[in-house]
């Protein structure tokens, strides 16, 4: 059964870049034809895609967040990460990992998620 | 941007149909999935492309499509499933996109 887990600080100040990693087990991030992603939801809002990644390094990003996101993979820690930068309050959000599962080059879905993590934005 | 449009909330008694709506352009030639998600939990994905129902998800579950609307129908509703369901799809960049979501009150 594969299992995730954000971690990453809680409270970030205002224009500073917010970090979060995902870690994977129960399964190598490597193994399978597997994308991983980003989601977070603001507190009594809807769910918004940050972005995804593949292992080779590929990124695909929401086109309204990319020009503060990075995502990146670290296969020998089963890892992957998320920068945000230049935050404001309106980033304040509860953060989800999740494995993408893969239908065509345009369609997929998400089959586990992690946890989440909720990451306020404030001085 | 491509959106999906799903009704803010739906409320039935226990034992009825809930039926919730998601519409968006792309629809006729993208697949739509659904996720649940319960109060302070992750979405648990309930379906996929459309009507498949992953393992572990009751059968009272399921999908349909017809032209630019999708439709998870839940069939003799009960209390635990009241919840968020969200619709989501992604546009021809591979870009995913989610409806906001639909509040079920299980009256």
């Amino acid at each position: 059964q594969v299992q995730l887990q954000e971690s990453g600080p809680g409270l970030v100040k205002p224009s500073q870049t917010l970090s979060l990693t995902c870690t994977v087990s129960g399964g190598s991030i490597s193994s399978g034809s597997y994308y991983w992603s980003w989601i977070r939801q603001p507190a009594g809002k809807g769910l918004e895609w940050i972005g995804r990644i593949y292992t080779s390094g590929s990124t695909n990003y929401n086109p309204s967040l990319k020009s503060r996101v990075t995502i990146s993979v670290d296969t020998s820690k089963n890892q992957f990460s998320l920068k945000l930068s230049s935050v404001t309050a309106a980033d304040t959000a509860v953060y989800y990992c999740a494995r993408i599962v893969v239908v065509t080059a345009t369609q997929y879905y998400f089959d586990y998620w992690g946890q989440g993590t909720l990451v306020t934005v404030s001085s | 941007s491509y959106e999906l449009t799903q009704p803010p909330s739906v409320s039935v008694s226990p034992g009825q149909t809930a039926r919730i709506t998601c519409s968006g352009d792309a629809l006729p030639k993208q697949y739509a999935y659904w996720y649940q998600q319960k109060p302070g939990q992750a979405p648990v994905l309930v379906i996929y492309k459309d009507s498949e129902r992953p393992s572990g998800i009751p059968e009272r579950f399921s999908g349909s499509s017809s032209g630019t609307t999708v439709t998870l129908t839940i069939s003799g509703v009960q209390a635990e499933d009241e919840a968020d369901y969200y619709c989501q799809s992604a546009d021809s960049r591979a870009h995913v996109v989610f409806g906001g979501g639909t509040k079920l009150t299980v009256l």
